[in-house]
């Protein structure tokens, strides 16, 4: 079975501080994907980024950042120099490697505030 | 522009009605999901097709029906028999299986009156 745990369920930054979203994952699986997601005000789901699981390379783009740790089943998302644009709720999920259907698992999500 | 589209954004329902929620994308993906978004949880899935004239039960499938007699569309028809469904409903897309990425509409938001 899958599991994915975000457990901060609301943040609250001043704009312009850095701020990490947490997400501990659980599979017996040994290989997958996992992914972020922004869900903005207006509801939409936004892809952000795909991670396979034997890439363990952090990846940053522009003021994001991604921080996978296979040994604590962790993927977790930085935004630096945040504002107020970024308030929405980010979602983490992960889906098994692997031929024909596969389950994606999402988080519950954690909603992030910027205050101007 | 290639997308996902979602219709309507907004739909209120009496209860004993049926009401379909439109998803149509231009995107030549095969793949086609319903979910279902309720307040502080995540996303649970409803319906998925891989193909156009197939689909499978996801997790919440009760009380709902769907079609896919084109690529371009997978309408989702909430029942009657769904006994709470006032819920944010998203449709997602994918290009094929493996290492696709789904991505998502902008939503229909259900209110059961």
């Amino acid at each position: 079975a899958q599991k994915v745990t975000q457990a901060q369920t609301e943040i609250s930054v001043v704009e312009k501080e850095d701020v990490t979203l947490d997400c501990v994952y659980e599979t017996r699986d040994t290989t997958y994907y996992l992914f972020w997601y922004k869900q903005p005000p207006s509801g939409e789901l936004v892809f952000l980024i795909r991670r396979n699981s034997f890439d363990e390379q952090n990846e940053i783009s522009g003021r994001y950042s991604w921080n996978f740790q296979k040994s604590t089943s962790s993927f977790n998302f930085t935004i630096t120099a945040s504002q107020v644009v970024d308030s929405a709720v980010y979602f983490c999920a992960l889906r098994p490697r692997g031929g024909g259907y596969q389950k994606v698992t999402f988080g519950t999500g954690t909603k992030l505030q910027v205050i101007p | 522009d290639g997308g996902i589209t979602q219709s309507p954004k907004y739909l209120f329902r009496k209860e004993g009605q049926n009401v379909t929620l439109s998803c149509e994308q231009n995107l030549n993906h095969d793949a086609m999901y319903w979910y279902r978004q309720d307040p502080g949880q995540g996303l649970r899935l409803i319906y998925y097709s891989q193909i156009v004239n197939d689909f499978q039960k996801g997790d919440i499938a009760e009380g709902y029906s769907v079609s896919r007699e084109k690529k371009e569309s997978f309408p989702l028809t909430v029942t009657s028999a769904q006994k709470n469904p006032t819920a944010f409903y998203l449709c997602a897309s994918q290009p094929g299986q493996g290492t696709d990425t789904q991505y998502f509409g902008p939503g229909t938001r259900l209110t059961v009156l």
